[in-house]
């Protein structure tokens, strides 16, 4: 079975500056990964993927996020945020053979202060 | 094209009484997944239809959740009796090919009950 575990419940980071969402999952076979953002009353949006090929994978609104196998780590980055970027980050994992069941992670609050 | 629907967006009942929650995916996807998040958790998967047929219905909580798929288009989630516990955001998700992610997300019913 897959689990994620996201490492910090609420990251307040001041407009600008750099902020790193965690990601930890555990799998027994290889996964895809994902990170979706959910604004204030709206659903979830997908924010980037990590299906193969590089390990440094970019999405939209200036993400990106790393796929570390050896640390089976897929933190989120970006190098300077906007009050815009104030969300519910959701990391996820699905198996890449079989099984269509994809399992998230608690989820991360941003909080981006002016 | 209209992306997943989903209503009501939000349902008030008490305790003992029936809800029923509606799904409308996108057009042509013939993958449906149900998820749920009770408040500050993990979004859980709850099943996952293709076309009519339960593909996995793995995360039900218990029967007295009941989920259609009538003529693989939408979908309704059936909560009777509803109980305390049953509260949270109920999520609706669909994808057109089962191995293709990523799953497209309704807004969500947040259903209470009182």
């Amino acid at each position: 079975a897959q689990s994620v575990t996201q490492l910090d419940s609420q990251v307040p980071v001041f407009e600008e500056a750099p902020v790193e969402l965690r990601c930890n999952y555990s799998s027994s076979v290889s996964v895809y990964l994902f990170w979706y953002v959910q604004y204030p009353n709206q659903g979830l949006q997908l924010l980037l993927k990590y299906l193969s090929g590089s390990t440094l994978v970019k999405g939209i609104n200036g993400f990106e996020a790393e796929f570390n196998k050896s640390q089976t780590s897929f933190h989120l980055r970006k190098p300077s945020v906007h009050i815009s970027d104030t969300a519910e980050y959701f990391c996820a994992v699905r198996k890449n053979t079989g099984g269509f069941k994809t399992i998230f992670g608690a989820g991360t609050r941003l909080f981006v202060k002016a | 094209e209209a992306g997943v629907t989903q209503f009501p967006s939000h349902s008030v009942i008490e305790k003992g009484q029936t809800v029923t929650l509606r799904c409308d995916p996108i057009s042509g996807h013939d993958n449906l997944y149900w998820y749920r998040r009770v408040m500050g958790k993990e979004i859980k998967f709850l099943l996952h239809f293709v076309k009519e047929s339960k593909q996995d219905e793995s995360g039900m909580p218990n029967n007295r959740f009941l989920a259609e798929r009538t003529g693989g288009t939408y979908s309704t989630l059936k909560v009777q009796p509803a109980e305390l516990e049953d509260s949270g955001v109920y999520f609706c998700a669909s994808s057109q090919e089962a191995l293709r992610p990523p799953l497209h997300f309704g807004n969500g019913t947040r259903l209470t009950v009182t």
